[in-house]
């Protein structure tokens, strides 16, 4: 079955250093990977998507992820927090073999950068 | 277009009451998500639409639950004899089918759920 792991809970950093939010995934065939962010009684907001080629990839607002197929990790990153960033970070993946695209997600980062 | 509404944003029932959501996608997105998050947890799949066709309903849709998704534009999910196990936010996400199959989803800002 297609799963995503979220190791941590929160994630404390200060503001202007760089930040890593940790993904594991588990998957039968390809990969296809999302980040989402959500701020307080609101939605999920896209960052970005792994489906094929470079292995980092660029998203909103500064955000990046690198795909390592050998280590199944999709993990969140940016060079330099801001305190804007801090909010619940979801990882997902789609769930391919059922045919409707829907995704499944990991329990959720809370990330919290202090000023 | 600004983006997936949903109505309303927050509701407060009884125990054994009926409540109905209403999600409004994105125009032209042919593809309609529901998900249910529980506090501290991810979102988790409760069934999809393809225009007005329901194609996949999850486990967690017990038969309290039905969604509708009359003319292929917004939908509807209602859930009958609320229990309190049921508050919960309900989003919902909709995204386009096209050549690139692997369009990512947007979703709406949800709708609380209390039973008390």
């Amino acid at each position: 079955a297609q799963s995503v792991a979220q190791p941590e809970d929160q994630v404390n950093v200060a503001e202007g250093n760089p930040l890593t939010v940790k993904c594991t995934y588990s998957v039968s065939g390809n990969p296809y990977l999302f980040w989402y962010v959500q701020y307080p009684n609101r939605g999920l907001q896209f960052l970005l998507k792994y489906i094929t080629g470079d292995n980092l990839v660029k998203g909103s607002y500064g955000f990046e992820a690198e795909f390592n197929k050998s280590q199944t990790s999709f993990h969140l990153k940016k060079p330099s927090a801001l305190v804007s960033d801090s909010a619940l970070y979801f990882c997902a993946v789609r769930d391919s073999p059922s045919g409707t695209y829907k995704y499944i997600f990991g329990t959720g980062t809370r990330l919290k950068v202090l000023a | 277009d600004t983006g997936v509404s949903q109505n309303p944003r927050h509701k407060i029932t009884k125990r054994g009451q009926n409540v109905t959501f209403r999600c409004d996608p994105i125009s032209e997105h042919n593809r309609l998500y529901w998900y249910r998050q529980t506090l501290g947890q991810g979102p988790e799949f409760l069934t999809y639409f393809q225009n007005e066709a329901q194609l996949e309903k999850s486990r967690l849709l017990s038969d309290r639950f039905s969604a509708e998704r009359p003319k292929g534009s917004f939908s509807t999910l209602e859930i009958q004899r609320t229990e309190q196990g049921d508050s919960a936010m309900y989003l919902c996400a909709s995204s386009e089918v096209g050549a690139d199959r692997n369009n990512e989803q947007f979703f709406g800002p949800g709708t609380r759920l209390t039973v008390l």
